[in-house]
């Protein structure tokens, strides 16, 4: 089955404390992107991935990197978390860049 | 990318078509109009897209005016099901970048 697949599904940790949301797609994708939605803001693009070691910042990069090492994953990683970052957080993958992105099913952070 | 901009909330019966709106006035010629929806907090799906020709599929129908301005995604027989929040985005089809704004997008409300 085609998906995006991101770890953990759910989480809570501490101010400081580094954490890495995983992302994988099995669909041989190219573009990959990271977004977090908040209340009353929508999704915000975080970063995303043209293809592997290349990556860009979207309009909202601040206290987030991330890699592509290989095509297939995409972690989002947060060196020292702080409360602001509390958020629904999802990655995407689509083929080309102009069509359809296939988004997993969210990763819920809580930074305390 | 153009921004868009779309009503916060829409009711619709449920059997009814529902008509959603969106208008991208700065759109430029080589973005295509996209929507996506999202159900509760699960991961965006997305819908259908189009550049300036009306587009159908089997989930719904997208009418761009002439101008492409404006478009708008018909839901021809909502069902409870259908209750979501939609987002209507433009992305540019060509270039080196893939930065996508999504918005807030209008909560579409299907009553019994």
């Amino acid at each position: 089955e085609a998906q995006v697949t991101q770890n953990p599904r759910y989480l809570i940790t501490v101010t400081g404390k580094k954490l890495t949301v995983t992302c994988s797609q099995n669909m041989n994708h190219e573009y990959m992107s990271w977004y977090r939605q908040d209340p009353g803001l929508g999704l915000r693009q975080i970063y995303y991935s043209m293809n592997v070691e290349v990556t860009d910042k979207g309009d909202v990069p601040e206290g987030y990197k991330v890699s592509r090492k290989e095509k297939r994953n995409f972690p989002l990683i947060l060196e020292s978390p702080s409360p602001n970052q509390t958020s629904l957080y999802f990655c995407a993958s689509s083929y080309r860049r102009n069509t359809e992105a296939f988004f997993g099913q969210g990763t819920r952070l809580t930074v305390v | 990318d153009a921004k868009t901009t779309q009503p916060p909330s829409m009711d619709c019966a449920e059997g009814r078509a529902a008509n959603l709106p969106c208008n991208h006035s700065t759109i430029s010629g080589n973005e295509y109009v996209y929507w996506y929806r999202q159900i509760h907090s699960q991961g965006p799906q997305y819908i259908i897209h189009g550049l300036k020709n009306n587009e159908t599929n089997e989930m719904a129908s997208l009418i761009i005016t002439e101008d492409r301005k404006s478009s708008t995604l018909i839901l021809p027989h909502a069902t409870l099901r259908d209750t979501a929040v939609y987002y209507c985005i433009v992305r540019v089809a060509a270039g080196g970048y893939q930065k996508v704004t999504f918005g807030t997008g209008t909560k579409l409300q299907v009553i019994p």
